[in-house]
């Protein structure tokens, strides 16, 4: 079973709509997790880190962090074609290396 | 804006001959990664440095070997390549530090094996 989970595999929204993103960790030895975002053809960027429980926002992208029952999830509001990717979330416990999940495929239809 | 550039973009080689992925980053980073990206699996790590003349085993390393001869440049190695190991390869580099590590990729290497 992998480390890091995510869910829905793939997730329909329409322009201008709120995108959720869901991550669930099995191993509580993770101090912090990242979003990373992959445009078709190219590498995965970095998008925002959270190691707090609670909620970090940066412009349309909000991040939640539950430590208790180690859910993160990734929220895009307004969402626009460009937002179109795929969405990994990793998970980190010491200071190199990232356990990636599978990813979700995020449309955002015009 | 960091920078991870991969070589070659696009490799087709024959089952049992040997490969070499290139990396070279500017970013004068300690840590560089190798990993493979398959549908279904996401990204899983194949091998990584601390730094130069160091290399690591990450989670999937049978069957390939990797190379840091310098700060910049750290090479993915298939001595005998199979068929399972068709696939896209990235490479990243990161200053390291927890939760503010961030990894800068590059832009990917698609190998298929014949």
């Amino acid at each position: 079973q992998q480390k890091v989970q995510q869910s829905p595999e793939s997730l329909s929204v329409p322009e201008g709509g709120m995108a959720s993103l869901n991550c669930t960790s099995s191993d509580r030895n993770f101090q912090y997790f990242w979003w990373y975002r992959q445009h078709s053809g190219e590498g995965p960027k970095a998008l925002m880190s959270i190691f707090s429980d609670g909620d970090k926002k940066e412009g349309r992208f909000t991040a939640h962090l539950n430590k208790a029952s180690l859910h993160v999830s990734l929220h895009i509001r307004d969402s626009q074609p460009s937002d179109s990717a795929l969405y990994f979330c990793a998970a980190g416990s010491g200071s190199w290396q990232l356990i990636f999940g599978s990813g979700t495929q995020l449309t955002v239809m015009p | 804006e960091a920078a991870v550039t991969q070589s070659p973009r696009n490799k087709v080689a024959v089952t049992g001959g040997k490969v070499t992925l290139s990396c070279n980053q500017t970013n004068n980073h300690n840590n560089m990664y190798w990993y493979r990206q398959d549908t279904g699996h996401g990204l899983r790590l194949i091998h990584y440095s601390y730094g130069a003349g160091s290399t690591e085993k990450g989670d999937i390393p049978d069957g390939y070997k990797a190379s840091r001869p310098s700060q910049e440049n750290f090479s993915l190695i298939l001595e005998l390549a199979t068929p399972s190991q068709t696939s896209v390869y990235f490479c990243a580099s990161g200053a390291g530090g927890g939760s503010q590590n961030t990894l800068y990729f590059g832009a990917g290497t698609r190998l298929s094996v014949l």
